[in-house]
């Protein structure tokens, strides 16, 4: 098993510019996930899925949009990206719910200038 | 609403020291906790999930408790190793289980 892959590892935004952050696991998991991570402040959700087709928003959902179309894909769009969107980025994933067992991936370090 | 902290932020011990690690938690009806270990510019690796109704969970020289009335975990690193080494965080889910409330982390740094 792969487990939870994620790519890019890196990306350089300009401000305005929109981009896709993929995430993807083989674990035949419904639940999945994505956090940002900034110092200080730990990690917070985005937003979640607890399968394919059903979405919903986390605690910093505002300037991300996410689509669940199957299971083991869960990418999430910057529509027009903000400085304040620099982080790190982590999708996770668990058989059951927020719950269960989370299953990080590596992580996308992005910055936007 | 649970929240959780981690105090220290940051430890430094010798090796082959015996250490713990503390994680406070607001809500006693926790449903459970997990332990991560990070990395510097890694992921988050998964340690030890302790369920509420357990109150030990044990892997290799790492021991996780739970004490719920206390609002307290700890996670016992035996004989600790420079390759112990990371940021350790806690976590337990939220009061609707959406998602995971994490505690901001302590830094392990094991000298040789």
């Amino acid at each position: 098993n792969a487990g939870v892959t994620q790519t890019p590892k890196f990306q350089v935004l300009k401000t305005g510019q929109s981009m896709t952050l993929q995430c993807a696991q083989d674990m035949n998991h419904e639940y999945m996930s994505w956090y940002r991570q900034d110092p200080g402040m730990g990690l917070r959700l985005i937003h979640y899925s607890v399968g394919a087709g059903i979405t919903d928003q986390g605690e910093v959902p505002n300037g991300y949009n996410v689509s669940r179309s199957t299971t083991e894909d869960f990418p999430l769009r910057l529509l027009s990206a903000a400085p304040s969107q620099t982080s790190v980025y982590f999708c996770a994933s668990s058989y059951g719910g927020g719950a269960d067992e989370q299953y990080f991936g590596p992580g996308t370090r992005l910055t936007v200038t | 609403k649970q929240e959780v902290t981690q105090i220290p932020a940051a430890l430094s011990v010798p090796e082959g020291e015996n250490l713990v690690l503390n994680c406070s938690f607001t809500d006693s009806a926790i449903y459970n906790l997990q332990w991560f270990r990070q990395d510097p510019g890694k992921g988050l690796t998964s340690l030890l999930l302790i369920q509420s109704s357990q109150r030990e969970q044990t892997s290799g020289r790492l021991n996780a408790s739970l004490d719920k009335s206390s609002g307290r975990s700890t996670l016992y690193i035996a004989a600790s190793q420079p390759g112990d080494s990371a940021t350790y965080l806690c976590a337990a889910p939220n009061t609707g289980f959406q998602k995971l409330v994490f505690g901001t982390g302590t830094r392990l740094l094991v000298s040789p």
